[in-house]
């Protein structure tokens, strides 16, 4: 998991409830990324950063958003508005440039009832 | 349509038996071609990056072939370990990266 950290590991939240994931990391990486994995889906961007103050949106961001305060974090925030929300979220950043490997976090269970 | 397909789905093998899994995709432009795997409950870990000009690349027990004319990529090992059992996820680079489903590998003693 490298130097990834992301708390916490298993999430309960009742529906309607908006929640934060956190993500920190001390790669010194200017991007980050969070992604989203459902059982028998490839992981889906949710939403990315290359610079402090700056992110996009990824492929699925509806329900979701995202801050850039500071460069080693990155927290997610999983709003009502998010229709399908129970899922196994992960946190991964890198370096700029082509060719880049993406280091991932060690992940964050969300159930949401 | 950008897509990866892994196969198979899930495999079963002996502890020191060898295998091999397969990675078709139909992504274009192509950048690199990563493996990765991921333990249950786990972030993925990343095994290889190809790029383009490079047919083979190792990592320990690990290898993988990329064939850039059929656009498919394989992953071997060797001398399998319970260690081993894990999902093998093939990602393209493209403007982004494209991540297959998996290939959910078990290995027994």
């Amino acid at each position: 998991d490298g130097g990834i950290t992301q708390s916490p590991k298993y999430l309960f939240r009742k529906e309607g409830q908006n929640v934060t994931l956190s993500c920190e990391q001390n790669l010194n990486h200017d991007a980050m990324y969070w992604y989203r994995q459902d059982p028998g889906q490839g992981l889906r961007l949710i939403y990315y950063s290359q610079i402090v103050n700056d992110f996009q949106k990824g492929d699925i961001a509806e329900g979701y958003s995202v801050s850039r305060e500071k460069k080693e974090s990155f927290p997610l925030t999983v709003t009502s508005a998010q229709k399908n929300p129970t899922a196994f979220y992960l946190c991964a950043s890198s370096t700029l440039g082509t060719s880049y490997e993406q280091y991932f976090g060690p992940g964050t269970r969300l159930t949401v009832t | 349509k950008n897509q990866v397909e892994q196969s198979p789905q899930s495999l079963i093998i002996l502890e020191g038996k060898n295998c091999t899994l397969q990675c078709n995709y139909t992504v274009s432009p192509f950048s690199n071609l990563r493996w990765y795997k991921q333990d249950t409950g786990r972030g993925p870990v990343s095994l290889t990056i190809m790029t383009f000009s490079e047919n083979t690349k190792s990592n320990g027990r690990y290898t993988a072939t990329l064939d850039a004319d059929t656009k498919q990529s394989s992953l071997h090992i060797t001398a399998s370990q319970l260690s081993d059992s894990a999902s093998y996820i093939c990602v393209v680079d493209t403007d982004k990266l494209i991540f297959g489903t998996g290939t959910r590998l078990q290995v027994f003693p």
